[in-house]
């Protein structure tokens, strides 16, 4: 089993949409999570962290952590046609960086005029 | 923002060759990474090396496989010999320090074993 599961597969979304992207983690161990954007052809880029309870805006995005629940969510407002890309959640260990971000499946996120 | 550079960014090999994936991290930086991603499956660690040394490795990173960077050069894994499931996207990423900091990562190294 995935230690890092992400919802839905994919999304279609209208431009100037809100576009809600899911993430659990299995592992108690996971305090940390990260999202990440990956456009067609380059590597992954953060978007942004959320290691505490509640919520974390940055500009157009807004991240929710709920660390009983090992839940996160990942809003976007207003969507934008470059907003278009895989997105990931990964999660790490708070005392053990070195061994590197566990990564979801992903969500494919679509924009539509 | 800085950018991680991966060359090549496609390489074709017979199964039983030695393949060498080179990465140009971000200048200042100082932990290096590898992840693997084979295709419709979710990108994993392999390896993270910092001031010449292996930190951590996972179950991936297997016997044929080494990373090094000499003389502040490139980061590179090497494969000796490769085999039919090493065939994967490799990323590699780099960031300053452990804790809250961001990964950077290149493009990707899509390697395809015969």
């Amino acid at each position: 089993q995935q230690k890092v599961q992400q919802s839905p597969e994919s999304l279609s979304v209208p431009e100037g949409g809100m576009a809600s992207l899911n993430c659990t983690s299995s592992d108690r161990n996971f305090q940390y999570f990260w999202w990440y954007r990956q456009h067609s052809g380059e590597g992954p880029k953060a978007l942004m962290s959320i290691f505490s309870d509640g919520d974390k805006k940055e500009g157009r995005f807004t991240a929710h952590l709920n660390k009983a629940s090992l839940h996160v969510s990942l809003h976007i407002r207003d969507s934008q046609p470059s907003d278009s890309a895989l997105y990931f959640c990964a999660a790490s260990e708070p005392d053990n960086y070195a061994q590197g971000l566990t990564f979801g499946l992903g969500t494919r996120v679509s924009v539509f005029p | 923002g800085p950018k991680v550079l991966q060359i090549p960014s496609h390489q074709i090999i017979d199964m039983g060759q030695m393949v060498t994936l080179n990465c140009d991290p971000v200048s200042n930086h100082l932990y290096f990474y590898w992840y693997k991603q084979i295709l419709g499956q979710q990108m994993e660690f392999l390896v993270n090396f910092y001031n010449g040394k292996v930190m951590e490795k996972s179950k991936l990173f297997k016997d044929q496989f080494s990373v090094e960077r000499p003389d502040g050069s490139y980061f590179t894994l090497k494969i000796q010999p490769t085999a039919l499931e090493d065939s994967a996207v490799y990323f590699c990423a780099s960031t300053p320090g452990l804790g809250g900091y961001e990964q950077y990562f290149g493009p990707g190294t899509r390697l395809t074993v015969l």
